[in-house]
């Protein structure tokens, strides 16, 4: 049992390239999150997706994309890097909230993170 | 949406001393409150959470207290030793499904 993992783990990129960052994990979690960790801002939210075939938007989503095309995996893509976007992005994943009712765990659990600077 | 408040940014105590983060939010529907420790370099892990038909929850040397009335909760350590230095994250879930609203964090530094 793997968790939450993501990659790549670092990754540096020239203004106005694209890449696209994987998570995946394997607790069969319907919820998924994107975030992004900045020195006194804490995490912000980017996009997040209640299941397969749908995503939302978050706090801070502009320009960024999101896909989850299959339940257990979330892309996020920067199509157009900027240097403000050089930032740790943090994915997690959880239970949907209707399983508190029936007295599920409510943790969202986090991958190691990805570094990402953008130059 | 929901707007959580987390103070002191920085906090420095001694060794063996407690140590008290507090937080506030806003939306009054929020029903869950977590609080996640993250140690440099490495991901945030849940340490204690506690609904919001409970006002206070324990696990070891943490605890958690919850007023609904005042919309504030916090954490509380005691005999803080060097490890637990790291920074802190209370957060909040709102009316949206599932989505966690966080707070910016307060760096522990416990002097040994």
């Amino acid at each position: 049992n793997a968790g939450v993992t993501q990659t790549p783990k670092f990754r540096v990129l020239k203004t106005g390239q694209s890449m696209t960052l994987l998570c995946a994990q394997d607790m069969n979690h319907e919820y998924m999150y994107w975030y992004r960790q900045d020195p006194g801002m804490g995490l912000r939210l980017i996009h997040y997706s209640v299941g397969e075939g749908t995503t939302a938007k978050g706090e801070v989503p502009d320009g960024y994309n999101v896909s989850r095309l299959k339940k257990q995996n979330f892309l996020l893509g920067l199509e157009s890097a900027a240097p403000s976007q050089t930032s740790v992005y943090f994915c997690a994943s959880s239970f949907p909230r209707v399983s508190l009712l029936a007295g599920g765990h409510n943790e969202q659990f986090f991958g190691p993170g990805t570094r990402l600077t953008v130059l | 949406g929901e707007n959580v408040e987390q103070h002191p940014s920085t906090l420095s105590v001694q060794e063996g001393d407690s140590a008290v983060i507090k937080c506030t939010y806003s939306d009054s529907a929020s029903n869950y409150f977590p609080w996640y420790k993250q140690e440099l370099g490495k991901r945030p892990q849940l340490i204690i959470d506690i609904r919001s038909n409970v006002g206070e929850k324990k696990d070891q040397r943490i605890a958690v207290t919850l007023n609904k009335t005042a919309k504030h909760f916090s954490l509380h350590i005691t005999e803080t030793q060097p490890e637990d230095s790291a920074v802190y994250f209370c957060a909040a879930r709102g009316s949206t499904l599932g989505r966690l609203y966080f707070g910016r964090g307060t760096q522990l530094t416990v002097w040994p």
